[in-house]
């Protein structure tokens, strides 16, 4: 079956512009994740959402990151006024209901200039 | 607060040889832990986890993990390297602060096989 799919893979975009990162995780996990990971550094989290609840949020760095997923299913990571520490690759990751390991997308590289 | 620890950056094992890839954890209550692969350009891989139970754990791709409550310890292990199993790997634990299912991982450890 399909897993954890991301849009788009690459985005090159210039300081003070605003992105948006797509995650489409795999059919019927109810669970998504947002990871963001620095070149040689494990994922760190961003937020969380149970179907279209946003549960916690406590890893978005500031206020110019928001995410949502308003009908349970594919997720938005908004990034507004972007800053070049915000380059890195975005992860996103999927659970069941029933299971504890996530499973990831490919990511999204994002490089500010 | 959770944590977790990959002591090497790199492992250099040649093929045929069993490999070790060293995590140690920092948890309050009972660990969850788990172990992800990244080959180049793709995202991470589940391998494998403890919840309870047998402190061996077995999984994707003829991996193994071993843990150790005394040593705080979940090292990955292969009883036979493949040249293809050189990637970037990470130890990972969950974190149930707040009640959620966030993840916490570890720095990775960069596995070289060499045939």
């Amino acid at each position: 079956g399909a897993g954890v799919s991301q849009s788009p893979r690459y985005k090159v975009t210039k300081r003070g512009q605003d992105v948006a990162l797509r995650c489409d995780p795999i059919s019927g996990h109810v669970s998504l994740y947002w990871y963001r990971q620095a070149l040689g550094q494990g994922p760190e989290f961003l937020t969380y959402f149970n179907y279209e609840a946003q549960q916690d949020k406590s890893g978005l760095p500031n206020d110019r990151f928001s995410a949502e997923r308003p009908e349970g299913s594919i997720s938005t990571l908004t990034i507004q006024r972007t800053e070049q520490r915000d380059s890195a690759m975005y992860r996103c990751a999927s659970s069941s209901g029933t299971t504890l390991e996530q499973y990831f997308g490919p990511g999204t590289r994002l490089t500010v200039t | 607060a959770q944590s977790v620890a990959q002591p090497e950056d790199q492992v250099n094992v040649a093929e045929g040889n069993p490999l070790t890839v060293k995590c140690t954890y920092s948890v309050s209550g009972n660990p969850y832990l788990f172990w992800y692969v990244q080959y180049p350009n793709r995202g991470l891989q589940f391998l494998l986890k403890y919840i309870t139970g047998d402190n061996l754990v077995k999984g994707s791709y003829g991996f193994e993990a071993e843990f150790n409550k005394s040593q705080t310890s979940f090292h990955l292990k292969k009883p036979s390297a493949l040249v293809s199993d050189s990637a970037l790997y990470f130890c990972a634990v969950r974190d149930f602060s707040g009640g959620y299912n966030k993840l916490i991982f570890g720095a990775g450890t960069r596995l070289a096989v060499h045939p």
